[in-house]
């Protein structure tokens, strides 16, 4: 039990759907990120949230739009996605985003299949 | 971007013998994490380096942090079953203005033989 907390586990979705991926953090920590893990690939930082506030899209796709309500939720609703898009999304959570000596809790991620 | 180049990629060893793997990097970084990954779960944080040269332990688990700051190692000794997993090197730059994620290596699979 790592603190943060990842619903559903597995999402099985058709391409024409929309659906949300849900993550609370139980740390009380006030940034909270969503990386993408795909086979043979490493890790890749989609989005990051400081304080409830967006600071970072790394040139992800519209078909990912994620919602940071308050600091200890954070959703990444999908829509009209891509086989390719099948992969682990991972959530995770630290202190803040904005130093340096800050360690980042991961969840234990949501596996999507795209069909 | 910054890379990080993390060796070796996989490794088959036998119960009870020492592991090292290590992460090289083309820029300076302020943390170096290392990481473990279950199948279908998500990475857990072993050990969390914040200073050059820094050396940590965690049971049976060692890292170090570089001192050009560009690198890391992992020590694992004594290898039991359970330390079978993917490995991941990360590392953290503050940058000036805003928000900063990890940059990860690609992984260290350990594959432990009885």
């Amino acid at each position: 039990e790592t603190g943060v907390t990842q619903t559903p586990r597995h999402l099985v979705m058709g391409m024409t759907n929309k659906k949300s991926l849900k993550c609370e953090q139980h740390l009380g920590h006030n940034a909270m990120y969503w990386y993408k893990q795909s086979a043979k690939k490493p890790l890749e930082l989609m989005f990051v949230y400081n304080f409830k506030e967006q600071t970072e899209n790394n040139s992800v796709p519209s078909r990912f739009s994620p919602e940071c309500p308050n600091s200890s939720h954070l959703f990444l609703h999908l829509h009209t996605l891509q086989p390719e898009d099948s992969a682990l999304y991972l959530c995770a959570s630290s202190q803040s985003a904005s130093s340096s000596g800050n360690t980042i809790y991961f969840g234990e991620g949501s596996w999507l299949t795209v069909v | 971007g910054q890379q990080l180049n993390q060796s070796p990629q996989s490794m088959f060893i036998q119960e009870g013998e020492d592991v090292s793997m290590n992460c090289t990097s083309s820029s300076i970084f302020n943390t170096w994490l290392w990481y473990k990954q279950d199948p279908g779960e998500g990475p857990v944080l072993l050990i969390a380096l914040y200073k050059a040269g820094e050396l940590t332990s965690n049971g049976r688990l060692t890292a170090q942090f570089g001192i050009t700051r560009k690198d890391s190692f992992l020590n694992i000794s004594a290898s039991i079953p359970s330390d079978v997993g993917i490995y991941f090197c990360a590392g953290q730059l503050r940058s000036g203005g805003g928000a900063d994620g990890l940059t990860f290596g690609k992984g260290t699979h350990l594959i432990i033989q009885p």
